[in-house]
């Protein structure tokens, strides 16, 4: 069974602060994503990473960077947290091939006060 | 530009009775569409996918490339069923980039 874990189911932060959500998926996957859901809105791709070391802005990467160091690890990071940014963060990593899927994780609930 | 759109934000209806959820897309090429569905605190998670042409927990859906549409059905709706519906439509580059729309709520009234 595919696990993708998420280092913080609820976060607070101060506007300004520096933040890091963490990501771990266990099936060697080589793609991972970061969205962040809205309501009304949906989920929009903020970063992904098709490989270490590499990665690909989404549509929404203003005030966001990543990192992927360890093919199993990817973490997102707000350099200067913002109130804008509250929100529901969402990581996935996808297989490929023929099923072709994304696995998400529990999701992070980020407050920025 | 590829695009995924969700009419409804939210859909009522009555247990056993048809449920259909919309979704449009745009999108020049051949699209692989998918439907997600993430319900009360759970992680989102794939129901299906439109080159399978599976049925999932009763639910079908079908790709009309005239009507540029896959709504999401099923002809007699449960309780558990309530949920958030996403459609989404997978990019042309090998990296699995999916295009969400904006979500659907369905809610299954007793």
């Amino acid at each position: 069974d595919v696990k993708v874990t998420q280092s913080s189911r609820y976060l607070v932060k101060r506007t300004g602060e520096k933040v890091f959500l963490e990501c771990v998926q266990d099936m060697d996957h080589e793609n991972m994503f970061w969205y962040r859901q809205d309501p009304g809105l949906g989920l929009r791709l903020i970063y992904f990473s098709y490989d270490v070391k590499m990665k690909e802005k989404g549509d929404i990467p203003e005030g966001y960077s990543v990192s992927r160091e360890k093919k199993e690890r990817f973490s997102l990071i707000l350099e200067s947290a913002s109130t804008n940014q509250t929100s529901m963060y969402l990581c996935a990593s996808r297989t490929s091939g023929e099923t072709d899927t994304q696995y998400f994780g529990p999701g992070t609930r980020l407050t920025v006060l | 530009a590829q695009r995924v759109t969700q009419p409804e934000k939210l859909l009522s209806v009555f247990k056993g009775a048809p449920v259909e959820l919309k979704c449009n897309y745009s999108y020049s090429g051949s699209p692989e569409l998918f439907w997600y569905v993430q319900y009360s605190r759970q992680r989102l998670q794939l129901l299906l996918r439109h080159i399978s042409r599976e049925s999932i927990k009763g639910f079908t859906a079908d790709l009309n490339k005239g009507e540029t549409s896959f709504h999401l059905k099923k002809p007699f709706a449960q309780e558990e069923d309530s949920a958030m519906y996403y459609c989404a439509l997978r990019g042309v580059s090998n990296t699995g980039k999916l295009i969400f729309g904006q979500g659907t709520t369905l809610q299954v009234k007793p």
